[in-house]
């Protein structure tokens, strides 16, 4: 079936520097592609999506592009601030289903 | 628009008590979504509604588990009896699936936090 593997966290990073999660999935067809983000105490929210082949998405200086090659939805950001600390999940979506990644969780220090 | 509500917020029961959770969807969607995220299990799918029809429950844990839709503005995830492993964020979210659309972005509601004592 679908899924999505994500690297695992905690990442820890200083203020300005550059984030890369990854994302890899396996799925059969041409899903779509998500990041979300938990800020702490909320729900997940969207943060960006890409729906085919070299499509980028971006959002707040977070980007992710579509590589069909590699099944892989990478997350970047060139310079991370204190208030992107969350946990970010990879998502796709297969019909009614969405499937979710385990989470990576960011903290970023001042 | 208010997002996805969702009630109590917190909630604190004994083991054994039934717990109800709530949730209203945003409107004009025509999907809803459950899930429970825990620390040691991560985010997980429990049951989801297609135009008040559940499609799919294998996510639901045990037979004491159950989730209705009555209608499109409300649903409610019951538990009985709880139990203290049934300790966790119930999120329930949101979305319009069409059948010619595979991008579709799921609205997630603030959670419930349950406490089995």
């Amino acid at each position: 079936g679908d899924s999505v593997t994500q690297m695992e966290g905690p990442v820890t990073l200083s203020e300005e520097a550059f984030l890369t999660i990854n994302c890899t999935y396996t799925a059969t067809g041409y899903p779509s592609l998500f990041w979300y983000v938990q800020y702490p105490g909320e729900g997940l929210q969207l943060l960006l999506k890409a729906t085919k082949a070299d499509d980028k998405g971006s959002n707040k200086g977070f980007e992710a592009t579509y590589r069909k090659e590699t099944t892989s939805f990478h997350l970047e950001k060139g310079s991370v601030q204190v208030s992107d600390s969350a946990v970010y999940f990879c998502a796709l979506t297969g019909g009614f289903k969405t499937i979710f990644g385990a989470g990576t969780r960011l903290f970023v220090k001042a | 628009d208010a997002g996805v509500i969702q009630s109590p917020r917190h909630e604190v029961t004994e083991m054994g008590q039934e717990v109800t959770l709530r949730c209203k969807p945003i409107s004009g969607h025509n999907s809803l979504f459950w899930y429970r995220q825990t620390m040691m299990r991560g985010l997980e799918l429990l049951i989801y509604f297609n135009n008040n029809v559940p499609i799919d429950d294998s996510g639901m844990p045990e037979d004491r588990f159950s989730a209705k839709m009555p209608n499109a503005s409300f649903s409610t995830l019951k538990i009985q009896p709880s139990e203290p492993r049934d300790s966790a964020v119930y999120f329930c979210a949101s979305s319009l699936i069409s059948s010619s659309e595979s991008s579709y972005e799921q609205y997630f509601g603030p959670g419930t936090r349950l406490t089995v004592t």
